[in-house]
């Protein structure tokens, strides 16, 4: 069936570092993909989306490229803030929703 | 712009009781989905309605769980003589688009501990 990996937790950066995290799915057919992001004590927010190959979802300095070549949709930020730190899902829609572990990022000051 | 609601947002219950979450959704949304969600994993798939019909339901949800969305608006989750297993957080999500790839946005969740 259709599932999503990312890259494993935690990751901690400094205020103003390059972040990537790592996200592969396995799919037939073509999804959409997600990318959702829970801050302590909240719920899952949408923060980009991509629904076709080739497609650059952004939002708030991120940004996500729909790879079906390497089946991916990599997150990435040029520089992170403390605000950032939160847990991050890879996701997608093929009929059914699926979503990757989450990983968690503290970004410190 | 109302987001998705959910209440209560925490619930702590003995088991084998039983226990009724409820979800508003965006009003103009027409799906509604519920989602368990585990310390440290992704939320999983439990059911979903399209209005007031329930279209799909994951191996996940057991008999001891119900869930309705009478009037094709709000939705309740009930869970039925609960067990420790049961402990997760429940999520409702809401979309609307063509299709079944609308865009899904969450509500804060429910987190239920069974004791």
């Amino acid at each position: 069936g259709d599932s999503v990996t990312q890259m494993e937790g935690p990751v901690t950066l400094s205020e103003e570092a390059c972040l990537t995290i790592n996200c592969t799915y396995t799919a037939t057919g073509y999804p959409s993909l997600f990318w959702y992001v829970q801050y302590p004590g909240e719920g899952l927010q949408l923060l980009l989306k991509a629904t076709k190959a080739d497609d650059k979802g952004s939002n708030k300095g991120f940004e996500a490229t729909y790879r079906k070549e390497t089946t991916s949709f990599h997150l990435e930020k040029g520089s992170v803030q403390v605000s950032d730190s939160a847990v991050y899902f890879c996701a997608l829609d093929n009929n059914d929703m699926r979503f990757g572990a989450g990983t968690r990022l503290t970004v410190k000051p | 712009d109302t987001g998705v609601s959910q209440d209560p947002r925490h619930k702590i219950t003995k088991r084998g009781q039983n226990v009724t979450f409820r979800c508003d959704p965006i009003s103009e949304h027409n799906r509604l989905y519920w989602y368990r969600q585990t310390l440290g994993q992704g939320p999983e798939f439990l059911t979903y309605f399209q209005n007031e019909a329930q279209l799909e339901k994951s191996r996940l949800l057991s008999d001891r769980f119900s869930a309705e969305r009478p009037k094709g608006s709000f939705s309740t989750l009930e869970i039925q003589r609960t067990e420790q297993g049961d402990s997760a957080m429940y999520l409702c999500a809401s979309s609307k688009g063509q299709g079944l790839k609308g865009t899904q946005y969450f509500g804060p969740g429910t987190r239920l501990l069974v004791l």
